[in-house]
């Protein structure tokens, strides 16, 4: 069974330049998150969707950062315009169902340097 | 609201050495406990979880952890570690209350292993 897919790997960009994330979850899972992980810190839940819709996005800058799973499938994370704090590694994790006891998988993360 | 503390943020030991990596928790409800590994470039693994029953959970690796309510504790301990242990290890909490899946991470112990 293929894991959670994520490009790209790394993204090297100037503060207020834009960029884009993309995650493939694993087949069949309904839910998908987004993390920010800060080096030195634990990830960080940005926003949680439920098929395409969205359960949590409490911790989302929406100021500058946008999310969408269209499909219901794949989902694409946005910031415009970057600042230097949001250099961390993003991940995505995918999930059969939004129940606690149903294991998070994650993917290998995109590491963003904001210069 | 939850917290978790990982009270050592690096954990050198010999190999073959047993190891402890502690946690502690915050919350006025009931919880939800797991532990996550993340080995150098890559994404975050499940290593255990506890939701109910037995107190001493057992988990992938030859790793365990006992949830200690009393003490609000969750260490993890491993009797005999190896080379290929050596990666970054993440306590998390869930609020029991809720059937759904957030995860609130600590900011996670790195372990490294010495010949």
């Amino acid at each position: 069974e293929a894991g959670v897919a994520q490009s790209p790997r790394y993204k090297i960009i100037e503060k207020r330049q834009s960029v884009a994330f993309w995650c493939n979850p694993i087949s069949g899972h309904a839910t998908l998150y987004w993390y920010q992980q800060i080096l030195g810190q634990g990830p960080k839940l940005l926003i949680q969707f439920q098929n395409n819709g969205v359960v949590d996005d409490s911790q989302l800058p929406k100021d500058r950062f946008s999310a969408e799973r269209l499909k219901g499938v794949d989902s694409t994370l946005k910031i415009q315009p970057a600042k230097l704090e949001d250099s961390a590694v993003y991940l995505c994790a995918s999930s059969t169902r939004d129940r606690v006891e149903d294991t998070q998988y994650f993917g290998p993360g995109t590491r963003l340097t904001v210069l | 609201a939850q917290s978790v503390t990982q009270l050592d943020s690096q954990v050198p030991v010999f190999e073959e050495a047993p190891v402890e990596l502690r946690c502690n928790y915050s919350s006025s409800v009931s919880v939800y406990l797991f532990w996550y590994v993340q080995y150098p470039n890559q994404g975050l693994q499940l290593l255990l979880k506890y939701l109910s029953g037995s107190t001493l959970v057992k988990g992938i690796n030859g790793f365990e952890a006992e949830f200690n309510k009393s003490q609000t504790s969750f260490h993890l301990r491993k009797p005999s570690v190896h080379i290929s242990d050596t990666a970054e290890y993440f306590c998390a909490v869930s609020p029991g209350y809720s059937s759904a899946s957030k995860i609130i991470f600590g900011s996670g112990t790195r372990l490294s292993i010495r010949p």
